[in-house]
């Protein structure tokens, strides 16, 4: 079984650039997390969907980041001007929620950085 | 907000050493207390999970969590150089929101 997939595997930016980040979740989970992991930290949740509903976006910086999940299956994150502190790695993860059990599955991230 | 502390930042054991790793967290009720692992360049994996007070064995895996102390921690047995890695503890908590520690990275010298 395919894992979660993510698109590009790098991306370098100048301050001001949009860059957009693509993830395929693993076939049948329903429920889609982005992540954001800056170097030598632990990730921190930006945003995540139920099917194609928002349940808590209140991490996300909403003036410049947007998530979408139009059909419930891929996601798109949108980073409209990137900052020098927008340097990260953004994971993405599934999962089929029901229960406290439920076990994340990350794919291998977008390693971004903004010169 | 949930806070997750892991102590130390990092360690080195040799080969077929015990691996002891510690993580506190801040709410007593939160519903369950996960440790992923993350090697260079990869997302983090699931390794094992605890809900209630007390211990949980997998292999050579341990996991020990004292809910009134608000402290749980892992113990990898007979540590391999494939277990050189970042070991991540993650708490569940209401909303379902899971937060991660900075993490403990591991090297493990043959």
């Amino acid at each position: 079984e395919a894992g979660v997939t993510q698109s590009p595997r790098y991306a370098v930016l100048q301050e001001g650039q949009a860059v957009s980040f693509w993830c395929d979740p693993i076939s049948g989970h329903d429920t889609l997390y982005w992540y954001q992991q800056p170097r030598d930290q632990g990730p921190q949740l930006l945003v995540y969907f139920r099917d194609e509903a928002v349940i808590d976006n209140s991490q996300l910086p909403s003036d410049r980041f947007s998530a979408v999940r139009p059909k419930g299956t891929n996601s798109t994150l949108k980073i409209q001007s990137a900052k020098q502190g927008d340097t990260a790695t953004y994971l993405c993860a599934s999962s089929f929620w029901g229960y406290s059990a439920e076990t994340l599955y990350f794919g291998s991230g977008t390693r971004l950085t903004v010169l | 907000q949930e806070k997750v502390q892991q102590s130390p930042e990092s360690l080195i054991v040799p080969e077929g050493a015990m691996s002891s790793l510690n993580c506190t967290f801040s709410n007593s009720a939160s519903q369950s207390i996960w440790w992923y692992q993350q090697h260079p360049g990869k997302g983090p994996e699931a390794l094992i999970s605890i809900f209630s007070n007390g211990n949980k064995k997998e292999g050579r895996l341990t996991v020990y969590l004292n809910r009134a102390s608000l402290h749980v921690s892992l113990h990898i047995r007979d540590s391999q150089p494939s277990d050189s890695a970042v070991y991540l503890c993650a708490v569940r908590s209401a909303g379902n929101k899971l937060t991660f520690g900075i993490g403990t990275r591991v090297l493990v010298r043959p």
